[in-house]
């Protein structure tokens, strides 16, 4: 079983959509989550950053963790066209420096 | 713009020969790390270091990968004999502790390395 779970997509959308994106993990110990969006040939560029279950807010974009249940979702809100990237799911247990990325799901926002 | 440079951005090397990809952090972090996309797949770790040791590494991180901090501000990934496979993007990333220690990771654009 992968540690890190997420759906590779694509996803389509139409702009302004509001887009759910999912992962799910096997490992009850991650402590924390983070979204990181990748444009083509660039690096990851950290978006949302969460710690606890619960949501978190940041303009257009919301993380949510539910550690119950081992998921984690980012949900975008009024989706640009510049938004169409792919996405990054990651994760790291307490008091170890690795660590765990999901596949990424590309997302494409259609004008 | 990332807190890391990744120099060079592209590198084309015959298999066998030695590579040194370069990360250069825009100020002082604690934990440096390097990780590998190979085309259409996941971002894999590779290594992560602190206080000028390494702190975890995979099970991808063979004899033929080296890490070092020659000078306190450069981080370098070393490939001592390249093969085909080592084909892909390398990233930097940094890391700083926070008061919880619970910081997230900072990437560099990466390094996309061609073994011919």
């Amino acid at each position: 079983q992968k540690e890190v779970e997420q759906d590779p997509g694509p996803l389509s959308v139409p702009e302004g959509a509001i887009v759910s994106l999912n992962c799910t993990y096997s490992n009850s110990a991650f402590q924390y989550f983070m979204w990181y969006r990748q444009y083509s040939r660039k690096g990851p560029e950290l978006l949302m950053y969460t710690y606890s279950s619960g949501n978190k807010e940041d303009g257009r974009f919301t993380a949510q963790v539910d550690k119950s249940s081992k998921y984690i979702s980012l949900f975008i809100r009024d989706s640009q066209p510049s938004d169409s990237a792919t996405y990054l799911c990651a994760m790291r247990l307490y008091n170890f420096n690795k660590f765990y990325f999901g596949s990424g799901t590309k997302l494409n926002v259609k004008p | 713009e990332p807190e890391v440079t990744q120099t060079p951005s592209h590198q084309v090397t015959q298999m066998g020969q030695e590579v040194i990809l370069r990360c250069v952090p825009i100020s002082n972090h604690l934990y440096f790390y390097w990780y590998r996309q190979i085309l259409g797949q996941k971002v894999e770790f590779l290594v992560s270091f602190y206080n000028n040791e390494i702190s975890e590494k995979s099970e991808i991180f063979d004899d033929q990968f080296s890490v070092e901090r020659p000078d306190g501000s450069n981080f370098t990934l070393k490939i001592r004999s390249t093969k085909l496979e080592d084909s892909a993007m390398y990233f930097c990333a940094i890391r700083d502790r926070g008061a919880q220690g619970n910081q997230p990771q900072h990437f560099g654009d990466g390094t996309r390395l061609s073994i011919l």
